[in-house]
């Protein structure tokens, strides 16, 4: 069953960095996942796709502090020098064309303090 | 700009059915699936299903299959979800969301619309 994890929160101090993971259930590392953030009181924000060899897209708009990694069935979103509005939850979603689904992890909700 | 735009805020009684909308601008609709996402109270996202807004295929999450029906006007640019026979634990907020890669269903969601808070209650 294709699942991801995410731990349910996560913080740092303002201008420093912070990296958030996924991990995807076994037999699936080879998935490319997508990471949204979520501020407060507001929809989900796509911020990039990454693929399993660590390469990933970003979204228009999305600043060069964050970025994205791969090692195995770990997907993970790395952001710098943190500010103020980066505090919110962040969710990672992959998809399998053969079972036909789309699965969303339970969010890391990030503080900024 | 690309962009999709949810319709307002509705209310419903247990039993009812709740029709949202989602009109899509910025892009050709017909050449990405758009597919629906629900987020109740604290809650994760939850995918509901999607249609091919090309030919209307459509495919449903097992867990609203029965429940849910997602249509498109294609000369409106615009998405519908309809969820029937509504109970308490269906108040959330609503999202359409379009695939990033145009004639691909299972991809990424790349542009989200702005969530329809739907409130079942008695």
């Amino acid at each position: 069953q294709l699942v991801l994890t995410q731990s349910p929160s996560a913080s740092a101090s303002l201008g420093a960095s912070v990296k958030l993971t996924c991990t995807l259930s076994s037999g699936h590392s080879s998935y490319a996942i997508a990471w949204h953030q979520q501020q407060p009181e507001k929809g989900p924000r796509y911020l990039m796709k990454l693929n399993s060899d660590g390469s990933h897209s970003k979204g228009d708009g999305i600043p060069d502090r964050f970025s994205g990694s791969s090692s195995g069935a770990e997907r993970y979103l790395t952001i710098s020098s943190l500010q103020s509005e980066d505090e919110a939850d962040y969710y990672c979603q992959t998809w399998g064309t053969g079972i036909r689904d789309v699965v969303f992890g339970g969010g890391t909700k990030l503080t900024v303090l | 700009q690309v962009q999709l735009v949810q319709s307002g805020a509705e209310v419903k009684k247990p039993g009812a059915s709740v029709k949202v909308s989602c009109k899509a601008s910025g892009y050709t609709f017909t050449s990405y699936a758009m597919h629906w996402v629900r987020q109740a109270p604290g809650q994760r996202l939850e995918w509901m299903g999607w249609i091919n807004a090309g030919n209307g295929n459509t495919k449903y999450s097992q867990k609203f299959q029965g429940r849910v029906t997602i249509t498109r006007d294609t000369s409106a640019s615009t998405a519908y979800m309809e969820l029937s026979s509504l109970r308490s634990e269906d108040t959330a907020v609503y999202y359409c969301a379009r695939v990033t890669v145009a004639t691909s269903t299972w991809d990424a969601f790349d542009i989200w619309g702005q969530g329809t808070m739907v409130t079942v209650s008695s």
